[in-house]
C-alpha cells in the first residue's frame, strides 16, 4: 500500500525558513517523480515544485521559484521541500503527491494527507 | 501558463441525478488532463487521467471527456459520497495548473 506521510509544517516567520519531509512507503522510491502541490486554507489546488526520479530535473512555480528547492533522498525514501524566504502567501496545507511515472506525463496519482505551513509574525 | 476554467462553481443536485461539469484550458492541453476529487479535509483523489482513464478503483460511474480546450467530468448517477470538490489539472505544459474547481452540493 502506496503511503506518503508529511511532516515539517508549523509556524514560520515572514523572511524565515522551514523544510518539510515526505516519507515514502509501498512502492519503489527513486522510481518515480514526486511533487509538492498546496492549498491555501478555503482555496483551490496550486503545483509547487517537481522532481523526477534521479532528481536530475526539478521545474517550479513562478510563484516559489528561486525561494524553494525541492530535493530527494532515494537511500531514505523520503522527499522534501525547503522553503526559504517565507511569505505571508505560501500559508497553505502542502501535499507530497506521488507522480504516475518517473517524469512525464505528470499527474499524481497517489497523495499524503499535508502538512500545514503558517507564516505570520 | 495555461488558465483551467471550471463551470459552475457550485453545482447542486439530487441524488441519483446527472452531474456535468465541465473544465476549460486557455490554450489546447491535448488529451493530457487529470480529474481529482476532494473531499473535507482530505488529501484529492485522482479519478481520471488522459481525458478519459478512470483510474485504478474509480466506479464506472465516473467518465470523463474531451481533448483540445474542452473537458467534461460527468458523474451518471449521484451517490452520497460524491458529493465533494472536483479539480481539473492540465499537465501538457509546464507549469502545471489546476481549475479552481466545482464543488458539487446535495440539492
Amino acid at each position: 500500500e502506496v503511503q506518503l506521510l508529511e511532516s515539517g509544517g508549523g509556524l514560520g516567520l515572514p523572511g524565515g525558513s522551514l523544510r518539510l519531509s515526505c516519507a515514502a512507503s509501498g512502492f519503489t522510491f527513486s522510481s518515480y517523480a514526486m511533487s509538492w502541490v498546496r492549498q491555501a486554507p478555503g482555496k483551490g489546488l496550486e503545483w509547487v515544485a517537481a522532481i523526477t526520479g534521479s532528481g536530475d530535473s526539478t521545474p517550479y512555480a513562478d510563484s516559489v521559484k528561486g525561494r524553494f528547492t525541492i530535493s530527494r533522498d532515494n537511500s531514505k525514501n523520503t522527499l522534501y521541500l525547503q522553503m526559504n524566504s517565507l511569505r505571508a502567501e505560501d500559508t497553505a496545507i502542502y501535499y507530497c503527491a506521488k507522480v504516475r511515472g518517473d517524469g512525464y506525463p505528470y499527474f499524481f496519482d497517489y497523495w499524503g494527507q499535508g502538512t500545514l505551513v503558517t507564516v505570520s509574525s | 501558463e495555461i488558465v483551467m476554467t471550471q463551470s459552475p462553481a457550485t453545482l447542486s443536485v439530487s441524488p441519483g441525478e446527472r452531474a456535468t461539469l465541465s473544465c476549460r484550458a486557455s490554450q489546447s492541453v491535448s488529451s493530457n488532463l487529470a480529474w481529482y476529487q476532494q473531499k473535507p479535509g482530505q488529501a484529492p483523489r485522482l479519478l481520471i487521467y488522459t481525458a478519459s482513464t478512470r483510474a485504478t478503483g474509480i466506479p464506472a460511474r465516473f467518465s470523463g471527456s474531451g481533448s483540445g480546450t474542452e473537458f467534461t467530468l460527468t458523474i451518471s448517477s449521484l451517490q452520497s459520497e460524491d458529493f465533494a470538490v472536483y479539480y481539473c489539472q492540465q499537465y501538457n505544459n509546464w507549469p502545471l495548473t489546476f481549475g479552481g474547481g466545482t464543488k458539487v452540493e446535495i440539492k
